[in-house]
């Protein structure tokens, strides 16, 4: 596609609820990217993608986080038992290769748990 | 811990005033610093920084890397109101296995017409 993907835009939950952000990066980009960002603040780095293969996960906050992109496209982001800290916009990034080439962002998807 | 600074933190000018925006950065092993702009959506690139003193041009914006003072500064030129933005700056730390981006807290610029 044009430009990396993000659904939905927004999600509302209730505290306790699982939530699924996806992720569609553009067409051939091999690394993609999560991140968090707080209202008032920048991006925070959460995990990291090379095709399917999930290099860096060290941004997860709690082992209610998991991230997967198991054909190396398309990635999902997964909260379980949300909780409201979690409100934040998520956002995706991709670029072509590594390191030497720019991320890509989404529009993000703005979470909030009630 | 790599840490990435910006200030201000805000700045108000009006149209047609040049801003300088200032990035300075703390991370090991240095690659590379990038500038984003973030309106309502997603941040989008305005430029990659990886050699000092080469200045990187697009229109009115323009930006400078000092990897020996360990910053970097954003210009941008007879600034309008479509300017008005958040300013993120990112760096790449170099480490092995290493590609997140590290962000500062960004600039809030305001330009009045």
């Amino acid at each position: 596609g044009a430009g990396v993907s993000q659904s939905p835009r927004y999600k509302v939950a209730k505290r306790g609820q699982d939530v699924a952000l996806r992720c569609d990066p553009i067409s051939g980009h091999v690394s993609l990217f999560w991140y968090q960002q707080a209202l008032g603040q920048g991006p925070e780095f959460l995990t990291y993608f090379q095709n399917e293969a999930q290099l860096d996960k060290s941004g997860l906050p709690s082992d209610r986080f998991f991230a997967e992109r198991p054909e190396g496209s398309v990635s999902t982001l997964k909260i379980q038992r949300t909780q409201q800290e979690d409100s934040a916009v998520y956002l995706c990034a991709s670029s072509l290769a590594r390191g030497s080439q720019p991320q890509h962002f989404g529009d993000g998807t703005r979470l909030s748990i009630l | 811990e790599d840490k990435v600074v910006q200030s201000p933190l805000s700045l108000v000018v009006h149209e047609g005033d040049t801003v300088t925006l200032n990035c300075s950065y703390e991370v090991t092993n240095f690659r590379s610093l990038l500038w984003y702009k973030q309106e309502k959506k997603a941040p989008t690139f305005l430029f990659m920084l990886t050699s000092s003193g080469i200045e990187k041009k697009s229109g009115r914006l323009s930006s400078i890397l000092d990897k020996k003072e360990l910053f970097s500064i954003l210009n941008i030129t007879a600034t309008q109101t479509g300017d008005s933005a958040i300013y993120l700056c990112a760096v790449i730390p170099s480490y092995q296995g290493a590609q997140k981006l590290v962000f500062g807290q960004g600039t809030r610029l305001t330009i009045n017409p």
